[in-house]
């Protein structure tokens, strides 16, 4: 079956313009995560959704990052007013349930110029 | 505090070489996961293994094997007879059962380069 699938593959902005950045889940999984991957900071949690339940925002860097999950299956990351160093790799995974194993999609690869 | 630590950042290895790759943890969880993923050069992050705490039995795939040993906090990852496809960055991560969210904290990864 079809596997978690996002884009765009790979996005260049300007800086202090906002981005949004999708990500298709494997059909059924409950739950779904964000993360960056950046050289400096390594792979870090952004977000987390699991069915109809509150997000988990816990990982979000600063109120400029924002997420939403609708009808339980798509999700959109935007990031307002970028940065430089929001310039990573934004990785998005799924699950079966919230304790499943996680799987991942390509990512996106974000260059803030 | 939830740590996990891979101490090597790069190793090379000649083919059909075998290669350990360490992955150390710290949890105050008594039910946690242990995973292993890949990352090959394409960028996308592979599921290989998964384990519970639970569960400290070895297991084997093919070339692969895990070392789960909860009195040491390790989980490494052998690879036996190496190849040039193996070459990636691996990471280690753990799953808390208490942080609801069961997200990932990964290691820093560790670069594999398996030469011909």
């Amino acid at each position: 079956g079809a596997g978690v699938s996002q884009s765009p593959s790979n996005k260049v902005t300007e800086k202090g313009k906002d981005v949004e950045l999708r990500c298709d889940p494997i059909s059924g999984h409950t739950a779904l995560y964000w993360y960056r991957q950046s050289l400096g900071q390594g792979l870090e949690f952004l977000i987390y959704f699991q069915g109809n339940s509150a997000p988990d925002k816990s990982g979000l860097p600063s109120d400029r990052f924002s997420a939403e999950r609708t009808g339980g299956s798509v999700s959109t990351l935007t990031i307002q007013r970028t940065q430089q160093e929001d310039s990573a790799v934004y990785l998005c995974a799924s699950s079966l349930n919230s304790a499943g194993t996680q799987y991942f999609g390509p990512g996106t690869r974000l260059l803030v110029l | 505090a939830q740590k996990v630590t891979q101490a090597q950042t790069e190793i090379s290895v000649v083919e059909k070489e075998d290669v350990t790759l360490d992955c150390v943890y710290e949890t105050r969880d008594t039910t946690y996961y242990l995973f292993w993923y890949k990352q090959p050069p394409s960028g996308e992050l592979v599921f290989l293994i998964r384990r519970n705490s639970f569960d400290e039995q070895n297991e084997i795939s093919g070339r692969y094997s895990w070392n789960f040993q909860k009195s040491t906090s390790s989980f490494n990852f052998t690879i036996t007879a190496s190849q040039v496809v193996d070459s990636a960055v691996y990471f280690c991560a753990l799953s808390e059962a208490t942080s609801g969210t069961y997200k990932y904290i990964f290691g820093t990864g560790t670069r594999l380069k398996v030469l011909a």
